[in-house]
């Protein structure tokens, strides 16, 4: 079934810690994204990407970086973890064109950072 | 700038009743309005959407309107269940530009 997943869906880490939050999607979806949405609700662009080789930030300015080297695949990397990056990380992907221009949102991944 | 306002972070209303959730827009380019539903720990779903081109578009319980010279769209929730309890956030966009701009949300309580 196409879909779109995120691991892991909770990860509690220690400060300075190297973590990676994975997404993957099986819809041949050519745009993916990154939101972080704290307690507060909002949800905040962090990376886009609109195809292999292409990333760039959004409008909430972040530490983390991304990587997009396969249509399927967008990870987020924070090398340096800080409580200060506990949140809630939202993936989804979209598909240019066709009728429905919204986008398709994985579980998600909690993060907390001690 | 926030192009996307809603205005209620809250709303409570009673079992079978009607939930009316509000969100405004100021750039006049969007032309496209969508809504999702977000549960606690798990991503946003996508509930339903209305093109410019239309003021109204019905799913089942669910219904959403568009007032173009307002700026305003409502969905509107009849007859709320308590399943139906969540946040809701209102998102648009500019169909060229293909990027999604949400709102704050709305925290919707169905209460029995």
């Amino acid at each position: 079934e196409a879909d779109i997943y995120q691991t892991p869906r909770y990860l509690v880490i220690g400060t300075g810690k190297k973590i990676t939050l994975e997404c993957s999607q099986t819809m041949g979806h050519d745009k993916m994204y990154w939101y972080q949405q704290d307690p507060g609700m909002e949800l905040h662009l962090i990376h886009y990407s609109y195809g292999v080789n292409s990333t760039e930030k959004g409008d909430l300015s972040s530490e983390s970086t991304v990587s997009r080297i396969r249509t399927e695949h967008f990870p987020l990397t924070l090398e340096s973890a800080r409580p200060s990056h506990t949140s809630q990380y939202l993936c989804a992907s979209s598909r240019t064109g066709g009728q429905n221009y919204g986008y398709t949102f994985g579980s998600g991944t909690r993060l907390t950072v001690v | 700038d926030q192009q996307v306002k809603q205005n209620s972070p809250s709303l409570s209303v009673q079992e079978g009743r009607i939930s009316i959730l509000n969100c405004d827009y100021t750039n006049s380019m969007f032309d496209y309005f969508l809504w999702y539903k977000k549960y606690p720990a798990e991503g946003p779903t996508f509930l339903i959407s209305i093109s410019s081109i239309k003021d109204k578009n019905e799913d089942g319980r669910f219904t959403v309107f568009l007032n173009k010279s307002a700026k305003h769209l409502s969905l509107h929730i009849v007859p709320s269940q308590p399943g139906d309890s969540a946040v809701y956030f209102c998102a648009a966009t500019a169909r060229e530009a293909q990027k999604l701009v949400f709102g704050q949300g709305t925290r919707l309580t169905i209460n029995p």
